[in-house]
């Protein structure tokens, strides 16, 4: 199974700050990462796939980087709505596996 | 647009089989893979397996031996089965659309959407 690893697992973050979030992926993965939110209660969201195609609809503060084994999530000016739960997920093969999710907390 | 239901027993004792179905509203299902997906309470996603209109199966491995996933085209649902469950198996599942395929071919994966809201499942006696 490819191991997908989040970093970091916490992020206590104010309203406005650059926030940037790090997976990285036990083997190559090509563009194929999808990154997810998901707020207490509820199912996950996607945000991004292929690394870095924005889902429409979703705030374009939200942005994907990365090929291959490293791969970054940026949110360039925290909001309110935005303190939840990150996910990162590959595709390249089966299993699909998820990383273990970072949290956004209120500095 | 697509919208995902999963309904099914909540509480399911150790041994015994989980079944959950998740009605596919919106949409074909004869368009999309279809996967089961799962969350134990405070912990990460785990990927289950995914489900093709034609038959075409594929599960996790560390559960293959326990899951089937099926399909009723004629009511637009799919459904788990999980046999032999342990309190380990107790989490929240998930159903979601997965790879879009017409005619005959399936186009790159785009990721899990959308997502139904979720049903907690607790394996307890």
């Amino acid at each position: 199974d490819i191991q997908m690893t989040q970093s970091p697992s916490t992020l206590s973050t104010s309203v406005g700050d650059r926030v940037t979030i790090t997976c990285r992926a036990s083997q190559s993965i090509s563009n194929w990462l999808a990154w997810y939110q998901q707020k207490p209660g509820k199912a996950p969201k996607l945000l991004i796939y292929e690394a870095s195609s924005l889902k429409s609809g979703v705030p374009s503060r939200f942005s994907g980087s990365g090929s291959g084994t490293e791969f970054t999530l940026t949110i360039s000016s925290l909001q309110p709505d935005d303190f939840a739960t990150y996910f990162c997920q590959q595709y390249d093969s089966y299993p699909y596996t998820f990383g273990q999710g970072t949290k956004l907390e209120i500095k | 647009q697509v919208q995902l239901q999963e309904s099914g027993p909540g509480l399911v004792k150790p041994s015994e089989t989980l079944s959950l179905t998740c009605t596919v509203s919106g949409g074909s299902i004869t368009s999309y893979y279809w996967s089961w997906i799962r969350q134990p309470p405070g912990k990460g996603l785990e990927w289950i397996g995914y489900l093709y209109y034609s038959g075409s199966t594929h599960y996790n491995p560390s559960l293959k031996s326990r899951v089937i996933i099926s399909m009723d085209m004629s009511k637009n649902q799919f459904s788990l089965k999980l046999s032999s469950v342990t309190a380990a198996d107790t989490a929240v599942y998930y159903c979601a659309r997965d790879t879009h395929c017409s005619d005959g071919s399936c186009y790159p994966p785009l990721g899990f959407d959308p997502w139904g809201q979720g049903t907690l499942v607790t394996v307890s006696s």
